[in-house]
């Protein structure tokens, strides 16, 4: 089974600080995914990378970075925590493959207070 | 990437078969359907997806109509542990570079319950 694991379930971080969301896959996918989801407007793509130190940005990649320095690992990271940053964050991986489908992780519930 | 529509919400008794529609009128030849299904406070999990054959896997099955135009989810075997969000998802194959790379665009979904 394809295993998508984040690093934390829950998450409370302050205005201005810098998070870091980790995300480990094991199933030597090339892709990974980094999407919020909020009531109403559904899942967003914030960035993906498809290669190891490659990235591409999403829809809303503002306040957003990530790091992808091993295969199997892709962090995201809030350069300076605000409050419309609170939201649930998934991170999902795909094998390289036109029709292959992606596969989510738990999801971090994120709080900035 | 074509637009689904679904029902908002179905009802399923335990251990009959849940059926769930789809409709995507406006899907194009190179676009899959793809079905994943969310349990509250957790991540979205794939189910099962095809281009326009019917498919089967441990988990479902998916009848595509033959124009293509719409699809059915078929849990065989309801337990209550299927009650989730279920959305279909149309999306064309993957391109190189782009920001519509293998993303997943969500709509509303339907709310399956499965009771005793």
């Amino acid at each position: 089974d394809v295993k998508v694991t984040q690093s934390s379930r829950y998450l409370v971080k302050r205005t201005g600080e810098k998070v870091f969301l980790e995300c480990v896959q094991d199933m030597d996918h090339e892709n990974m995914f980094w999407y919020r989801q909020d009531p109403g407007l559904g899942l967003r793509l914030i960035y993906f990378s498809y290669d190891v130190k490659m990235k591409e940005k999403g829809d809303i990649p503002e306040g957003y970075s990530v790091s992808r320095e091993k295969k199997e690992r892709f962090s995201l990271i809030l350069e300076s925590a605000s409050t419309n940053q609170t939201s649930m964050y998934l991170c999902a991986s795909s094998q390289q493959g036109r029709d292959q489908p992606q596969h989510f992780g738990d999801g971090t519930r994120l709080s900035i207070l | 990437d074509a637009k689904t529509t679904q029902p908002p919400s179905m009802d399923c008794a335990e251990g009959r078969a849940a059926n769930l529609p789809c409709n995507h009128s406006t899907i194009s030849g190179n676009e899959y359907v793809y079905w994943y299904r969310q349990i509250h406070s957790q991540g979205p999990q794939y189910i099962i997806h095809g281009l326009k054959n019917n498919e089967t896997n441990e988990m479902a099955s998916l009848i595509i109509t033959e124009d293509r135009k719409s699809s059915t989810l078929i849990l065989p075997h309801a337990t209550l542990r299927d009650t989730a969000v279920y959305y279909c998802i149309v999306r064309a194959r993957a391109n190189a570079g782009g920001t519509s790379y293998g993303k997943l665009t969500f709509g509303q979904g339907t709310i399956l319950t499965v009771h005793p």
